[in-house]
């Protein structure tokens, strides 16, 4: 069963905008990730966020979490035509097992 | 390194045959998942193996599917006999162990007739 709900299912924007995307869950968790997905190929590792951590960025990612209302967001900034893809949260438990979420479409206009 | 390696890439099958899918981890990582992406039910875990041994098996929707790590650098994922409702794209992913991050490979896409 899906762990993680992602809102939206869809985005489209215009290149050079920012892109939000977030993730809910319903039980607690030891982290967070989020994953790249370009059409027809493997998930891509994005970035991790521990539960104890609040805000993490790694380049034009920016992700938040809020262990409170069980939900996180990631933010791409300055978006590119390469980052059209579909994005997935993943919520860790420590014990190596992963639970994907549904995933956002995420479609850079150029 | 290669990164994960599945193979085949593309696999048409009639109903009633034998699937086997094959993957090859990153050296050194000692943890493997198998994973199916379909449209309806999104990204679903299968199985996954520790140190060749399977730890959680709870993910294979039936009899007709079964795993095996013979060693650390080859899994395979059986299906017998196939049926079309298992036509999806299965994703293997390696990881070390005590890591959250996983390594996806490009997928074995199974159409089944």
């Amino acid at each position: 069963s899906q762990q993680g709900e992602e809102d939206p299912q869809a985005l489209s924007i215009q290149e050079g905008e920012n892109a939000t995307m977030n993730c809910s869950y319903k039980t607690s968790i030891n982290n967070l990730q989020w994953y790249r997905q370009n059409s027809g190929r493997g998930l891509v590792h994005l970035i991790l966020i521990r539960s104890n951590e609040r805000e993490k960025h790694s380049g034009r990612l920016r992700v938040t979490l809020d262990t409170s209302k069980k939900s996180s967001s990631l933010l791409i900034t300055a978006s590119r035509a390469a980052d059209t893809a579909s994005y997935f949260c993943a919520t860790g438990f420590g014990n190596e097992k992963l639970t994907f979420g549904t995933g956002t479409r995420l479609t850079i206009i150029p | 390194d290669a990164g994960v390696i599945q193979s085949p890439r593309h696999e048409v099958t009639e109903m009633g045959q034998e699937v086997t899918l094959r993957c090859k981890p990153i050296s050194g990582h000692n943890s493997l998942f198998w994973y199916r992406q379909t449209m309806m039910r999104g990204l679903e875990l299968l199985i996954y193996f520790n140190n060749n041994v399977p730890i959680d098996d709870s993910g294979m929707p039936e009899d007709r599917f079964s795993a095996k790590m013979p060693n650390a650098s080859f899994s395979t994922l059986k299906i017998q006999p196939s049926e079309p409702r298992d036509s999806a794209v299965y994703f293997c992913a390696s990881s070390t162990s005590g890591t959250d991050t996983q390594y996806f490979g490009p997928g074995t896409r199974l159409t089944v007739l």
